[in-house]
């Protein structure tokens, strides 16, 4: 299996660009999640999913746009790029409530704005 | 908001002493995980608590769930070079599994 599969690992971008950034998982998680992470930081989730069709805001949302047309895909969305937005950003996946697997992590995107 | 706070932030060991964090909540949390984190890495997790009073271990590593489910530890005994990274805590609170939220870590350096 692959776990968590996320592209690009790298991306530069310049202020006022958009991209999306990719998450693919092949465990049949119904969880899936987008954290960012910036220098010597926790971790803030921006937004999470509990099943295909269906997502929330996390404690970061602003400037980010995420669907979950597949339970395999959660594809997340910026905007209009922004410094701020400089950070590692990680995709995550569980099965879900109770199994007490904990979520597997992606490898991360490593973006930086200018 | 939910917050999940956890001290120390730092921490800077010799190999074979022992090491704890700690993670603290004002509200009741319905279960606590623990994931470590590599120098650039991912997050990887280790263990999920749910009950009242709950102790779990792995090998040189105890995780302790308190009895108001308030706060959690986890001790290595014996840290190796190994033990390395940072040391998270995680929550979702009393809603369920789903928005999991971390506290701000515990960056352990083990020297030989």
């Amino acid at each position: 299996n692959a776990g968590v599969t996320q592209t690009p690992k790298f991306q530069v971008l310049k202020t006022g660009q958009s991209m999306t950034l990719q998450c693919a998982q092949d465990m049949n998680h119904e969880y899936m999640s987008w954290y960012r992470q910036d220098p010597g930081m926790g971790l803030r989730l921006i937004h999470y999913s509990v099943g295909a069709g269906i997502t929330d805001q996390g404690e970061v949302p602003n400037g980010y746009n995420v669907s979950r047309s597949t339970t395999e895909d959660f594809p997340l969305r910026l905007l209009s790029a922004a410094p701020s937005q400089t950070s590692v950003y990680f995709c995550a996946s569980s099965y879900g409530q109770g199994a007490g697997y904990g979520y597997t992590f992606g490898s991360g995107t490593r973006l930086t704005v200018v | 908001g939910q917050q999940v706070m956890q001290i120390p932030q730092y921490q800077h060991v010799q190999e074979g002493e022992d090491f704890t964090t700690y993670c603290n909540s004002s509200t009741t949390l319905s279960n606590i995980q623990w994931y470590k984190q590599r120098p650039g890495g991912h997050p990887v997790f280790l263990i999920q608590l749910v009950k009242s009073g709950e102790v779990k271990k792995q090998k040189r590593l105890t995780f302790q769930f308190g009895e108001a489910k308030k706060n959690s530890s986890l001790h290595i005994t014996a840290t190796q070079t190994t033990d390395v990274g940072t040391y998270f805590c995680a929550s979702s609170g009393n809603t369920g599994f789903q928005k999991l939220v971390f506290g701000t870590g515990t960056r352990l350096l083990v020297s030989p």
